[in-house]
């Protein structure tokens, strides 16, 4: 069975740094891996989409990376800014029979000032 | 830049009555899901729908939830006799092939239990 793993559950970090949130999964069996961004009681915004066969995905400055035959991803953030303080999660479709994301718990990210 | 929409954004309810939440698609998208978030916790798959009949569906989606397209815009969640512990974000999501990519996730629906 399918299991996503998301390190660290929070992070804190001055505005300006660079930081990596990892995400694993344990069956590297997966058509792709998205990451979203959620703010506190809202809604699932995807960031960034990476299909099985890439090994990574730029937007702005977000850079997701996806290495299958070990099941880890990397969302790496630039220059961080108060305004990307969110929950990050990491969902894969899972192969097989059956066409679904399964979910990390997410990390909780906070940008200080 | 299309978008899946949701009603009602939040939605309280007492125990054991009937909620319905609704969900438009993203016209020529072909599969559509729920799923939800019990606060605090992962996001949980409940169900997908494709070609007007259920696809796959979790433990969670017992015989109380049910789930309709019954004007081939709107994609609705029932649930028949809500519980205490139904309270969540309810989340519909559609993608336009089986194999096309990502999920386009609507702004949820929060239920309240009472």
């Amino acid at each position: 069975k399918q299991e996503v793993t998301q390190i660290p559950a929070a992070l804190s970090v001055p505005e300006g740094e660079n930081l990596v949130l990892n995400c694993s999964f344990t069956d590297s069996a997966i058509y792709n891996l998205q990451w979203f961004r959620q703010d506190p009681g809202k809604g699932l915004t995807s960031l960034l989409l990476i299909q099985s066969s890439q090994r990574e995905q730029t937007s702005g400055r977000l850079n997701a990376s996806l290495d299958k035959s070990s099941g880890r991803s990397t969302l790496y953030i630039a220059a961080s800014q108060p305004g990307d303080s969110a929950t990050y999660l990491c969902a894969v479709f899972e192969g097989g029979s059956n066409y679904q994301l399964i979910w990390g718990a997410g990390t909780k990210l906070i940008i200080k000032p | 830049e299309p978008e899946v929409t949701q009603t009602p954004s939040h939605q309280v309810t007492q125990m054991g009555q009937e909620v319905i939440l609704r969900c438009v698609p993203i016209s020529n998208h072909l599969y559509f899901y729920w799923y939800r978030q019990i606060l605090g916790q992962k996001v949980e798959f409940l169900v997908s729908f494709y070609n007007n009949e259920i696809s796959e569906k979790s433990e969670i989606f017992d015989d109380q939830f049910s789930v309709e397209r019954p004007d081939g815009s709107n994609f609705t969640l029932k649930i028949r006799s809500t519980k205490l512990e139904d309270s969540a974000m309810y989340f519909c999501a559609s993608i336009g092939g089986r194999n096309t990519g990502e999920l386009f996730f609507g702004e949820g629906s929060r239920l309240t239990v009472l």
